[in-house]
């Protein structure tokens, strides 16, 4: 089974703080994606790579960088936490985006700004 | 703003009944609508898709279906389950660069 790991299912960060967000997956995938989950608007897509040390912007990156060193982990980071980042994040990761592919969701974290 | 829209934001079905949620979209660019489902607690999962090219996909209680010259797409919960209450997400995916848009999600009750 494809397992994607999220390193916090909960945090509380205060305004300002450098936040580190971490995901792992174990199926040698090589595509990975950071979204925001928020009632009434969905999942939106912040940042995603296709290959190690590569990242693409997705719909909402103000606020967000992104690292990707090793294939199977991406990390999410918000330089300056406010707390209009106050959310539900969610990482995926799928094998191979020019065919029908699947996209594998870890549980998520639920991160808190105060 | 949201590329697909889905409606309607929440229902409530009883047991053996039919769930409806509808899903619309403008970008001619979409050529790929996969639907997820999220149990709380967890992330969201693949339920089933449609390629434009079918116009209904049926496995097992679930059948989507599709409506290219309209831009609408819709899935159908056959015979609801409690073990179906979930959020329910449409979403598709761009040609151009693969990303997918996720509708805003439909929280399905079903009433034993």
């Amino acid at each position: 089974d494809v397992k994607v790991t999220q390193s916090s299912r909960y945090l509380v960060k205060r305004t300002g703080e450098k936040v580190f967000l971490e995901c792992v997956q174990d199926m040698d995938h090589e595509n990975m994606f950071w979204y925001r989950q928020d009632p009434g608007l969905g999942l939106r897509l912040i940042y995603f790579s296709y290959d190690v040390k590569m990242k693409e912007k997705g719909d909402i990156p103000e606020g967000y960088s992104v690292s990707r060193e090793k294939k199977e982990r991406f990390s999410l980071i918000l330089e300056s936490a406010s707390t209009n980042q106050t959310s539900m994040y969610l990482c995926a990761s799928s094998l191979d985006p020019s065919g029908t592919y699947e996209q594998y969701f870890g549980p998520g974290t639920r991160l808190t700004v105060t | 703003q949201q590329q697909v829209k889905q409606s309607p934001q929440s229902l409530i079905v009883q047991k053996g009944g039919i769930s409806i949620i509808n899903c619309a979209y403008e970008n001619t660019a979409f050529d790929y609508f996969p639907w997820y489902q999220q149990f709380p607690g967890k992330g969201p999962a693949l339920l089933i898709a449609i390629r434009p090219d079918v116009s209904e996909k049926k496995e097992g209680r679930f059948t989507i279906s599709f409506n290219k010259s309209a831009k609408q797409f819709s899935l159908h919960i056959m015979d609801s389950q409690p073990g179906d209450s979930a959020t329910y997400f449409c979403a598709a995916r761009n040609q151009n660069d693969y990303k997918l848009s996720f509708g805003a999600g439909t929280t399905v009750t079903v009433r034993a």
